[in-house]
């Protein structure tokens, strides 16, 4: 089976970093994925690990470690729009794409 | 990345009845997945479409209330048959690639 685990809520404060950490137990592993959720809109894609260590990509931070089971998404120079849903998701097995999702963590940015 | 598109965007349906959501994508994908968020949920896998052969689905998702089709490499269709309350849901089709998965807009569904 698949456990993800991922905090329920955060808040932090504009300009500020927030880091959200996700957790899993995946029966395979092929990839590790986040994505951004804003209210009412679709799931857009942020990041996307394999190997263990950190992807950057602009203000948003993505690192791996797969020995631990563990990855975090870190949200540098935070924003009011960065407000949404972050959504960890594991991709199980090598020869099929599908994934399985975390609760997901909601984000407040607070002026 | 991929351009998917949805129709309908949403619908209100009475129970009993049945809705088929279309996915189109703008190139060809051989997997598109098919997911359902509850409200305040998170995503969960309904099924696989595999151009040319049956869908594959999940613990708890099956194929007469869930038909689906692939006709082609770009489209496919989800039906929710046979509608009640509980699936009140957004429906999203999705394709992914080595390194990425990127859904479609999603389809709100309200069933009366």
């Amino acid at each position: 089976g698949q456990n993800i685990d991922q905090p329920t809520e955060m808040t932090a404060t504009e300009g500020a970093i927030v880091q959200i950490n996700c957790t899993y137990q995946t029966s395979g592993f092929n990839g590790l994925f986040w994505y951004q959720q804003h209210a009412g809109e679709a799931p857009t894609f942020l990041s996307y690990n394999v190997l263990d260590g950190l992807e950057e990509k602009g203000r948003f931070s993505s690192f791996l470690s797969r020995s631990k089971g563990y990855s975090y998404l870190l949200l540098k120079e935070l924003q009011m729009k960065d407000s949404a849903s972050y959504l960890c998701a594991v991709r199980g097995g090598s020869n099929d794409y599908k994934l399985s999702f975390g609760a997901g963590t909601t984000v407040t940015v607070r002026a | 990345s991929a351009v998917i598109s949805q129709k309908p965007s949403r619908d209100i349906c009475q129970r009993g009845t049945s809705l088929t959501i279309q996915c189109q994508v703008d190139s060809q994908v051989t997997m598109m997945f098919w997911y359902r968020q509850q409200p305040g949920q998170s995503l969960t896998l309904i099924a696989t479409a595999n151009q040319g052969s049956e869908a594959t689905y999940e613990s708890g998702f099956v194929i007469d209330k869930f038909p689906i089709s692939r006709p082609n490499l770009t489209f496919s269709t989800l039906t929710v048959s046979n509608m009640s309350p509980e699936d009140s849901s957004i429906y999203l089709c999705s394709v992914g690639g080595d390194r990425t998965q990127y859904f479609g807009p999603g389809t709100r569904l309200t069933v009366l």
